[in-house]
């Protein structure tokens, strides 16, 4: 079945650093990705997304890149700003027939200090 | 305009008592997933429905969960007789049709004493 896992935290920088959070999936077919973020007390909000090998999704200044090779689809920001502290969900959707629900990895909370 | 909504944001109930909970979907989408969110767990899959039909309830974790949707919009989920391993943040999306970017409510926050 499908699974995705992701780094896990708590992962604390310091403000204008540089964040990576990896994700790496197991999928039958060709999935779609997604970064999903929850800010505290607040829902799930779609960040970005990739639906195809070599597509790159962005947003706010976050990126990743869906990468077949190495199943991977890694969350990157240059410059990570207090406001950025939130729990971020890397998530699969494969597909076909009915299966249309995303598979989640655990989340990984980010904590932006000042 | 209006995002998924859910009710209620809280509820507490006693082990054994059976419990609801609503979502209504963005106005148009005919798509509805059911998640549950707890610490030990993470986010799992519940159900989905495309229209009233429901083609996919492989995450319901017993028979005592349910689900329903109405006139394809607004959705009921049940959980008879509660238990504790029942608490947990029960999250409803919605998508335009099946495939397409899902949108989630803010949660229902079910804690069973």
């Amino acid at each position: 079945g499908n699974s995705v896992t992701q780094m896990e935290g708590p992962v604390t920088l310091s403000e204008e650093a540089f964040l990576t959070i990896n994700c790496t999936y197991t999928a039958t077919g060709y999935p779609s990705l997604f970064w999903y973020v929850q800010y505290p007390g607040e829902g799930l909000q779609l960040l970005l997304k990739a639906t195809k090998a070599d597509d790159k999704g962005s947003n706010k200044g976050f990126e990743a890149t869906y990468r077949k090779e190495t199943t991977s689809f890694h969350l990157e920001k240059g410059s990570v700003q207090v406001s950025d502290s939130a729990v971020y969900f890397c998530a699969l959707y494969s597909g076909g027939g009915s299966n249309y629900k995303l598979t989640f990895g655990k989340g990984t909370l980010l904590t932006v200090n000042p | 305009g209006a995002g998924v909504s859910q009710s209620p944001s809280n509820k507490v109930t006693e082990k054994g008592k059976d419990v609801e909970l609503r979502c209504d979907p963005i106005s148009g989408h005919t798509a509805l997933y059911w998640y549950r969110q707890s610490l030990g767990q993470g986010l799992e899959f519940l159900i989905y429905f495309q229209g009233n039909s429901a083609p996919d309830k492989s995450g319901l974790p017993s028979d005592r969960f349910s689900a329903e949707r109405t006139g394809g919009s607004v959705s009921t989920l049940t959980i008879q007789r509660t238990q504790q391993e029942d608490s947990a943040v029960y999250l409803c999306a919605s998508s335009l049709a099946p495939g397409y970017e899902q949108y989630f409510g803010p949660g229902t926050r079910l804690t069973v004493t």
